[in-house]
């Protein structure tokens, strides 16, 4: 089975929607992350989340709303976007710390219009 | 501050050929962790090495070789024989210990048959 799925995998919404991204792992770690990654930028941390406590969030707008119910999933919440968000949105995972290797879903493309 | 950097936006080799990417980082801590990451047409980066700043020696794994040296703050990788396969986005990536990771932009390596 992969060890991080992610889904949706495609997503278009309007700025007025409400939707949620949610990701999975399956690999019995202790840490979970959301980047995002545009086409003109290196790929950037969004948020962090060990032992289901938020330990980062990289000024990330309050359109975005990650929630962490255990240690398996990781949930990013998406109201009122706009057409610059739009990206590829990446769920990662590592045993612990950050400072141990990540691993990553297959992501989400997502259009906001 | 840190701050990865991958000169070489886009390689492009005929297969068989031998290719390094660059990658050079700049933090001011002497303890340290460098990745490298692969990210293939289909979106999920796939976790290939992880180097702790106390360890130089440099490492292969079957056609893939890491060349770490702390006095030029590079961490090369070479792919030796290329194969088509081999054509993804390949991502460094540092942190220091107890903070998060930066990217750097990622360097397009095309393997032409």
């Amino acid at each position: 089975e992969t060890g991080v799925t992610q889904t949706p995998r495609h997503l278009v919404m309007g700025m007025t929607n409400k939707k949620s991204l949610k990701c999975e792992q399956h690999l019995g770690h202790n840490a979970m992350y959301w980047y995002k990654q545009s086409a003109k930028k290196p790929l950037e941390l969004m948020f962090v989340y060990s032992l289901e406590e938020r330990v980062e969030n990289n000024s990330v707008p309050s359109r975005f709303s990650p929630e962490c119910p255990n240690s398996s999933h990781l949930f990013l919440h998406l109201h009122t976007l706009q057409p610059e968000d739009s990206a590829l949105y990446l769920c990662a995972s590592s045993q612990d710390g950050t400072e141990d290797e990540q691993y990553f879903g297959p992501g989400t493309r997502l259009t906001v219009t | 501050a840190q701050k990865v950097t991958q000169a070489q936006t886009e390689i492009s080799v005929v297969e068989k050929e031998d290719v390094t990417l660059d990658c050079v980082y700049e933090t001011r801590d002497t303890t340290y962790y460098l990745f490298w990451y692969k990210q293939p047409p289909s979106g999920e980066l796939v976790f290939l090495i992880r180097r702790n700043s106390f360890d130089e020696q440099n490492e292969i794994s079957g056609r893939y070789s890491w060349n770490f040296q702390k006095s030029t703050s590079s961490f090369n990788f070479t792919i030796t024989a290329s194969q088509v396969v081999d054509s993804a986005v390949y991502f460094c990536a540092l942190i220091n210990y107890g903070q998060n990771f930066v990217f750097g932009p990622g360097t397009r390596l095309s393997v032409l048959p």
